[in-house]
């Protein structure tokens, strides 16, 4: 079946504008990951919905960061006001069930913030 | 300390030698344990996934467990040139996965 699927692949914007990206998870998994990549490093995790529960924001770096999952399926991640240190690429992954499942990625959303 | 530490590479074997990825994590509560492979402007692609003390192998993968020490590796058999990838390592305490930065490994033919 279709994987995990971002969108916008790509995002440039200026300093100071909202973007939104997109995910949308695999058919019946329940639990959906955000984590953001910069330049040659790790995987930082953002923000983990488990299907009706509150979602574990606890990563979310700063308040200019949101994210919604809305009737349990496609994700949006919010970014505010935009700043240059934003610029990473965004991945989403999900799960089956939850947290001890594996994890399938999206193919990432690249975001310049110029 | 980081939370999940990989050793810091490049790594570069020849083609048909064991590549041997290492990575430490420092929460005695870690319950599972991922090594996810990323190639060059793409997402990661899991490999392997092991919960218990011990070796567990797929193929020309073995992932190693060793818990008292928090320590968990990744050997790779008869390398290629296609497993030119960074390997990252993932560790699971309740919800949430920690990352490292990731080991990036060169085969050459």
């Amino acid at each position: 079946g279709a994987g995990v699927s971002q969108s916008p692949s790509n995002k440039v914007t200026e300093k100071g504008k909202d973007v939104e990206l997109r995910c949308d998870p695999i058919s019946g998994h329940t639990a959906l990951y955000w984590y953001r990549q910069s330049l040659g490093q790790g995987l930082e995790f953002l923000i983990y919905f488990q299907g009706n529960s509150a979602p574990d924001k606890s990563g979310l770096p700063s308040d200019r960061f949101s994210a919604e999952r809305t009737g349990g399926s496609v994700s949006t991640l919010t970014i505010q006001r935009t700043q240059q240190e934003d610029s990473a690429v965004y991945l989403c992954a999900s799960s089956w069930q939850g947290a001890k499942e594996t994890q399938y990625f999206g193919p990432g959303t690249r975001l310049l913030v110029l | 300390q980081k939370e999940v530490e990989q050793n810091s590479g490049p790594l570069s074997v020849p083609e048909g030698a064991i590549a041997s990825l290492n990575c430490t994590y420092s929460d005695r509560g870690s319950q599972s344990f991922f090594w996810y492979r990323q190639y060059s402007g793409k997402s990661p692609e899991l490999i392997m996934f092991i919960y218990s003390n011990g070796d567990k192998e797929d193929g020309r993968f073995t992932a190693q467990l060793n818990k008292a020490s928090q320590y968990v590796s990744l050997l790779i058999r008869d390398s290629q040139p296609s497993d030119s990838a960074t390997y990252l390592c993932a560790v699971r305490g309740g919800s949430r996965l920690t990352f490292g930065e990731g080991t990036q490994l060169t085969v050459n033919p």
